[in-house]
């Protein structure tokens, strides 16, 4: 089976980084997607790593490491706006087209 | 745009009764999905389908079936409802991508149902 840990809360200021931790047991691991989902509305896609290392968009980066079976997502220049909860998701190879999903994390940004 | 609509945003029915949820996507996505989604749990999800016609179990089928007639629609049915099936239901699609690629799942707005 899968299961994924996330932190449930995060708290930071405007201008501020934050780093967003999952780590993730699998038994057949593909990749990490996260995805950004605010109040009222529906998930959506932020990025993915399929490969070790540092993926960049924009204020927002997300890291993989596949030995430790850990990735993070990494807010920079913190934003109002970004106040949502985040979701890690793993696909896994013996789980078909689908991801699961981890517990997600509510990030609260304060003025 | 893509774009990903769900029949209803809110939904208030009575244990017992039988639910239909629609999911309508127009990105000509192969694979379709149904979660729910509950506070600290995450998105659990209850039922996939590949193609047409086509339909697989996810982690929590119990209490619901799925049917897909047309490849752009995708419905959850709740055969009879109950209070513990009071939830947020999403639906997503995505096309069928490289296993090691994104597979990007685009998101419907939810439909929040209350079983009274």
């Amino acid at each position: 089976g899968q299961s994924l840990e996330q932190p449930s809360e995060v708290t930071a200021v405007e201008g501020a980084i934050v780093q967003i931790n999952c780590t993730y047991q699998t038994s057949g691991f593909y990749g990490l997607s996260w995805y950004q989902q605010h109040d009222g509305g529906a998930p959506t896609f932020l990025s993915y790593n399929g490969l070790d290392g540092l993926e960049e968009t924009g204020r927002f980066s997300s890291f993989l490491s596949r030995s430790d079976s850990y990735g993070y997502l990494l807010l920079q220049e913190l934003q109002m706006k970004d106040s949502a909860s985040y979701f890690c998701a793993v696909r896994d190879r013996n789980y078909g087209q689908n991801f699961v999903f981890g517990p997600g994390t509510r990030l609260s940004v304060l003025p | 745009d893509v774009k990903v609509t769900q029949s209803s945003r809110y939904l208030v029915k009575r244990t017992g009764e039988k639910v239909f949820l629609e999911c309508v996507q127009d990105m000509d996505h192969e694979n379709m999905f149904w979660y729910r989604q509950d506070p600290g749990l995450g998105l659990r999800l209850i039922y996939f389908s590949y193609d047409v016609k086509m339909k697989e179990k996810g982690d929590i089928p119990e209490g619901y079936s799925v049917s897909r007639e047309k490849k752009e629609r995708f419905s959850l049915i709740l055969e009879s409802a109950s209070t513990n099936q009071t939830s947020m239901y999403l639906c997503a699609s995505s096309h069928i991508g490289p296993p090691e690629g994104p597979d990007t799942q685009y998101f419907g707005p939810g439909t929040r149902l209350t079983v009274l």
